[in-house]
């Protein structure tokens, strides 16, 4: 079936980095854009930004440009987004999500119907 | 940025009854891009509903949405208990796409 599966907990001292993988199955990778959303605890979701696996451009929300980064390995299907100079702020739930239709169409506007069971990051000292 | 605004906070409900959550947009959500997602504790979103009134795949019919421009609204009749949720709208038609802030769901 089709499904994101996602790397496990993290914890992270301030000022490091974490990478978190999302590996898909069970369509074609290329096909669709990935977005990463995360939800800090006992709050709202927030988008970070999205990436196209097909050559992996990617696009990221103003707040976290600069600390962000989102990679695409084709051959294990597998995106990444690793973020940088982490802060007790980033301590979160992180989850990649694929969109409804296909990037041809979406052009990366378009709703999220597959989501990865989220990773948790805690950043502490 | 859109910012979207959902009200109300929190719904308490019982069985059978009906529910109507609103999602305010400070300016218009370009193409109706606007979906809604049901969130369990302990669990990723699930989509509802997307471009404002279709139902995604598996979804009752139970729930349905409506609405254009910058009121948009999500009905969710005969609520069942496992309607209890946190429950989100959010705009894809611009970036940064944003979601509100939830509105929560109690069944009793």
């Amino acid at each position: 079936q089709v499904q994101l599966v996602q790397s496990g907990a993290d914890v992270k001292k301030p000022g490091a980095s974490v990478k978190v993988s999302c590996k898909a199955s069970g369509y074609t990778f290329t096909s669709y854009y990935i977005h990463w959303v995360r939800q800090a605890p006992g709050q709202g979701l927030e988008w970070m930004g999205l990436i196209n696996p097909t050559g992996g451009r990617a696009t990221y929300s103003q707040k976290l440009q600069g600390r962000v980064t989102m990679t695409s390995d084709t051959s294990a299907s597998t995106v990444y987004m690793e973020l940088s100079s982490l802060t007790s702020e980033d301590t979160a739930v992180y989850h990649c999500a694929r969109e409804i239709t296909v990037a041809s169409f979406s052009s990366g506007y378009d709703a999220f119907d597959i989501w990865g069971q989220g990773t948790m990051v805690t950043v502490s000292s | 940025e859109i910012v979207l605004t959902q009200s109300p906070g929190t719904l308490s409900l019982s069985p059978g009854e009906g529910a109507t959550l609103s999602c305010r947009a400070s300016q218009s959500v370009s193409t109706s891009y606007l979906a809604w997602y049901q969130q369990k504790p302990g669990q990723a979103p699930r989509l509802l509903i997307h471009g404002a009134s279709s139902r995604a795949t598996g979804i009752p019919d139970r729930f349905s949405g409506s609405g254009s421009g910058t009121d948009f609204t999500l009905t969710i009749s005969r609520l069942e208990p496992e309607d209890s949720a946190v429950y989100y709208c959010q705009q894809y038609g611009s970036s940064p796409r944003t979601f509100g802030q939830g509105t929560k769901v109690d069944i009793k």
